[in-house]
């Protein structure tokens, strides 16, 4: 249905490394997000995309919201310690769903 | 701070019992939305209220209820409660038309 399936699950990374991450569904949404949370807060809205084909920068963050609709990506390009912390993608047709997560840790 | 206020902040209850989360939206935001995140998991939607009413309902149990009051603060009923109810509780608010939603801080809900 309208599940979000998320991956990687997890990533180790050496500070200064692109990481990459993404987000598949065999379902069709109008818009897709993608969240930080970091531990014991809520999620943080990064990046919203609108409409399909859509490439958004915000920083060293890029986003896209695929072609079909049907998936998204997330880029952080040159990563820092602080960039640790739990990536959500979201994605909305009524309501918002979100996948699993991809938990990253930046070793310095 | 997100402007979106959720209390208390942490929650430690027996099983069997009943609790009521409260979230204030941010300022001009109609939309209310509580989501459930077990350890280590994503965020289950459970119940959206757009200036009290209910607008859209997940997966959220019958022992759960929740209401949109009048100044547009928002209360989560979770009564009889298990073991399996401890979780992380979100309360996020939009305004209408948009699609990014503001979270809170949460409610850590420990059943013991």
């Amino acid at each position: 249905g309208q599940q979000l399936n998320q991956s990687p699950q997890s990533m180790f990374i050496q500070e200064g490394e692109d990481v990459s991450m993404n987000c598949t569904s065999s379902s069709i949404f109008n818009t897709w997000l993608w969240y930080k949370q970091d531990p014991g807060e809520g999620p943080v809205l990064l990046i919203a995309l609108y409409k399909a084909g859509e490439l958004t920068s915000n920083g060293r963050l890029t986003a896209q919201f695929g072609i079909t609709r049907k998936d998204s990506f997330l880029n952080i390009s040159a990563s820092i310690p602080s960039d640790v912390g739990i990536y959500f993608c979201a994605a909305t047709l009524s309501t918002m769903r979100f996948g699993a997560g991809t938990r990253l840790t930046v070793k310095p | 701070d997100s402007g979106v206020t959720q209390t208390p902040k942490h929650l430690i209850t027996a099983t069997g019992q009943r609790v009521t989360l409260r979230c204030s939206p941010r300022s001009g935001d109609l939309s209310v939305y509580w989501y459930q995140q077990s350890l280590d998991q994503g965020l289950q939607f459970l119940i959206q209220y757009y200036n009290g009413e209910e607008r859209a309902k997940g997966n959220i149990l019958e022992r759960f209820s929740a209401q949109q009051f009048p100044d547009l603060h928002s209360e989560l009923n979770l009564s009889s409660l298990e073991l399996g109810d401890s979780a992380l509780y979100f309360c996020a608010s939009s305004a209408s038309g948009t699609a990014g939603y503001t979270f809170g801080s949460g409610t850590r809900l420990t059943v013991v």
